[in-house]
């Protein structure tokens, strides 16, 4: 079945700096990769998604970019700000419809 | 007007105990999910209903039953809790079960004592 691996498991950086975090997946038939963030005790509210057609994906200060072929994703988040810390997941949907997540980036930004 | 709701919020029971989690999506979705989240933080699916049908099964103990009595619903059971349950149960809805946004309720947190 397909796994999914995330990196860094923490990740810390100054107000204002580039954030990025990666993931791989190992079902090369997987198509869809979701991207959620987690705030202490809420629930994982997604933040962008990429289709396996796309090879980026922007939406204001986040972007996501797919490599297929070295079955690889990340999330980039450019200008951090305070509020932006929270847990990130990331996700892949494998070829039976199941959303599998990595294991989260706790993101800490600094003021 | 919540999109997805869950209830109770907070679950503390004891070992043994039978109890349910129940969960309501006013978007119209389709298809509807419970996930487990442990206290490590990772998020795994466990059950998944498309149009009631159950679709996704993931390897949970039988000891834990899904019931969707119709499309905006779907319940989880949980029979002879143990120490191992606890953690926070997420229920998710989509429109559809390929490729689209799915969209999770605030949580049940339950420990089990």
């Amino acid at each position: 079945g397909e796994n999914v691996e995330q990196h860094p498991s923490t990740l810390s950086v100054q107000e204002g700096d580039s954030a990025v975090i990666k993931c791989t997946y190992s079902d090369s038939a997987s198509n869809y990769f979701p991207w959620y963030k987690q705030e202490l005790g809420k629930r994982p509210q997604l933040i962008i998604d990429i289709r396996s057609n796309v090879g980026e994906k922007k939406d204001q200060r986040i972007a996501v970019t797919l490599n297929k072929t070295a079955k690889h994703f990340s999330l980039h988040i450019t200008e951090t700000q305070p509020e932006d810390s929270a847990v990130y997941f990331c996700a892949a949907m494998d070829s039976s419809y199941k959303l599998i997540f990595g294991s989260g980036t706790r993101l800490l930004v600094r003021p | 007007d919540t999109a997805v709701s869950q209830t109770p919020k907070y679950l503390v029971t004891q070992m043994g105990n039978d109890k349910s989690i129940k969960c309501e999506q006013n978007l119209g979705h389709d298809t509807m999910y419970w996930y487990k989240q442990d206290s490590k933080k990772f998020l795994k699916i466990m059950f998944s209903y498309n149009n009631k049908e159950l679709i996704i099964n993931e390897t949970v103990p039988n000891r834990f039953s899904p019931k969707s009595p119709d499309k905006a619903h779907l319940n989880l059971h949980i029979n002879s809790l143990e120490l191992g349950d606890s953690a926070v149960y997420f229920c998710a809805s989509s429109r559809g079960p390929i490729q689209e946004t799915q969209y999770f309720g605030p949580g049940t947190r339950l420990l089990v004592l």
